[in-house]
Parts: structure tokens; sequence; C-alpha cells
């Protein structure tokens, strides 16, 4: 079966880096996503990896890694407006998004 | 701006009435585009594909005769929740992607229903 594996939740320090790991297992790959969710909102888009490597954008980057199945999201300079849920998403080779579950990033003082 | 707007933002029925949630492009001609449903802390779950000028594509579990879809023309698509219960309480997001076959994702503001 197809999955998308991210953690539940993770805690940061404001000013401090974080790393949101996501492990994917799908049928074919086309690209994958990141987004960020604040509660009550919808997703915005913040990046986009279809070849091995990093993806640098501002504070935030992404890496991927196609043999290993893997993807980070890496956030420099946390600010308290970072605290969100950020959503992994694999194109399968149907170019359907397979969704993971999310995970909640707490960001303190 | 906005790529995307989904109206209403919020709706609150009574049980066995019907509420429609709208989803227009408003950059682009959309022949496709999708509506996702959110239950709290979980991740989105895609409901159905909507084909303009054509039957939306349902996912496996969707009750396509609850859920009313209507793509009319390129650039608006409607999900009706029809006999609404309160079970079907939750957030529903209506998404559009560039063209292309690795096009960006963007999502409209999201509808939260919640039924009585």
């Amino acid at each position: 079966g197809q999955n998308i594996d991210q953690p539940t939740e993770m805690t940061a320090t404001e000013g401090a880096i974080v790393q949101i790991n996501c492990t994917y297992q799908t049928s074919g790959f086309n690209g994958l996503f990141w987004y960020q969710q604040h509660a009550g909102e919808a997703p915005t888009f913040l990046s986009y990896n279809v070849l091995d490597g990093l993806e640098e954008k501002g504070r935030f980057s992404s890496f991927l890694s196609r043999s290993k199945g893997y993807s980070y999201l890496l956030l420099k300079e946390l600010q308290m407006k970072d605290s969100a849920s950020y959503l992994c998403a694999v194109m399968d080779s149907n170019y359907q998004l397979i969704w993971g579950a999310g995970t909640k990033l707490i960001i303190k003082p | 701006g906005a790529v995307v707007s989904q109206h209403p933002s919020r709706v609150i029925c009574k049980s066995g009435t019907s509420v429609k949630i709208e989803c227009r492009s408003l950059d682009f001609q959309a022949t496709t585009m999708f509506w996702y449903r959110q239950f709290p802390k979980q991740s989105l779950m895609l409901m159905a594909t909507s084909n303009e000028g054509s039957k939306a594509t349902y996912e496996q579990g969707v009750e396509k005769d609850k859920f009313l879809i209507n793509h009319a023309s390129l650039t608006l698509s409607t999900l009706t929740v029809t006999s609404a219960h309160p079970e079907d309480s939750s957030f529903y997001i209506c998404s559009v992607r560039t063209p292309g076959d690795t096009g960006e994702l963007f999502f409209g503001e999201g509808s939260r229903l919640t039924v009585l």
C-alpha cells in the first residue's frame, strides 16, 4: 500500500532550527510537496522536490532522497508565526497526491 | 492575490438540509478541481476529482449521491452536501492544480460546515 510517515508533533524554540522528516512508500513518484497549514486555515504551498538534493527558499529548505524514500523540511531562524502543521505529500505514478497526516510544530519563546 | 476562492467560509445548518459550497479558479481555467475533507487534527482526505463537463471521480467510501459535485464551467465547481447530518461536520477544501503534470496545488480558503 501507499504510505507517508511524518512525526505527529515537534517542539522547538524561537530562533532555532528544526528539521521535519517525511518517509514515503508509494506506487511511483512524481514529486514531493511540503505545505504549511495554520489551525483552521487551508494549506499553503512551501516547496516541491522532484530531483535529489536540497532546495533552499529563504528560511525554509527542503531535501529529497528518492533512493531512500525520504525528505525533510528544514526551518531556520524560527518565528512564533511558524507554529503550524506541516504536511508532506507525494505525487504517485497516476499524478495523485498522497498526503501525510501532518506534523504539528509548536514554537516556544 | 488569491488563486482560488471558496465560499462560504463558514456555514451552520440543521440536520437534513442541503448545503452548497462554491470553488472558483480566479487565475486560470481549470479542467480539474479537487475536493478534500479534513476532520480536526487529521490530514486532508481527497473526496473527489471534479472534471469540467463530465462526471466527478469519487474516492472509495465517498457517497456520490450525498456529495454532489458540479463542474459546469472552467472556473467554477460546486460541492453540495445533501441531507446533511452532524457527522458531516468538517472542513471542506477545494484545490486547483496549475497546468502541467507536476503543477502546484492552490487551495481555497476552506469551508467549515457545522451540522446541528
